[in-house]
């Protein structure tokens, strides 16, 4: 079975802060992506990586980055933590063959930023 | 582009009555249809998928058929337990790239 880790399943940081969050996979999947998920507005997407190094904007990327240096590992960094960015994040992975593959998600990081 | 609407929740049921969640979606093409599940504290779980029209999918009791004439992927089951009381969302990959637009989600409590 596939499996998707992140760090830490709680986390909370104040403002201004520089916020790391780590996802890492071990099946080998090309592709990694960074959701973010409030109540009323589901799954929107922040960042994702179809290979090391490489990078493309989701819908609400302002307020966050990423890096891939290594193919198991994709990491959202919130440059400057605000209170509106206080949410649940979701890390996923899937194959990039066929394009129509599934994604598996790790069990989340709820933060807060106080 | 691609995209799916799913009904609202919350939707409550009593144990072992019949449930069905509408999704419907827009898609250029036929893109692989899928829904997940994610029980209370954790992240997302694949449920089913379907691959392309007439497919059905299933899976630990749930199904959902892929219509092309009506747009459409609900997900039935015949009869709920309470450990099915979770959010379902349903799924299919956007226009370009390799992301999942997402419905919003269906709370589902199920009642002893």
């Amino acid at each position: 079975d596939v499996k998707v880790t992140q760090s830490s399943r709680y986390l909370v940081k104040r403002t201004g802060e520089k916020v790391f969050l780590e996802c890492v996979q071990d099946m080998d999947h090309e592709n990694m992506f960074w959701y973010r998920q409030d109540p009323g507005l589901g799954l929107r997407l922040i960042y994702f990586s179809y290979d090391v190094k490489m990078k493309e904007k989701g819908d609400i990327p302002e307020g966050y980055s990423v890096s891939r240096e290594k193919k198991e590992r994709f990491s959202l960094i919130l440059e400057s933590a605000s209170t509106n960015q206080t949410s649940m994040y979701l890390c996923a992975s899937s194959l990039r063959q066929g394009k129509n593959q599934p994604q598996h998600f790790g069990d989340g990081t709820r933060l807060s930023i106080l | 582009g691609n995209s799916v609407t799913q009904m609202e929740g919350p939707v409550t049921l009593s144990e072992e009555a019949f449930l069905t969640i509408n999704c419907t979606y827009t898609a250029t093409g036929y893109p692989s249809l899928f829904w997940y599940v994610q029980y209370p504290g954790e992240g997302l779980q694949l449920l089913l998928k379907a691959t392309k029209a007439d497919d059905k999918g299933s899976n630990k009791g749930f199904e959902a058929t892929y219509r092309k004439e009506t747009t459409s992927f609900h997900l039935e089951k015949g009869s709920v337990q309470v450990s099915d009381s979770a959010v379902y969302f349903c799924a299919l990959r956007r226009n370009s790239g390799y992301a999942l637009n997402f419905g919003k989600g269906t709370s589902l409590l199920v009642t002893p």
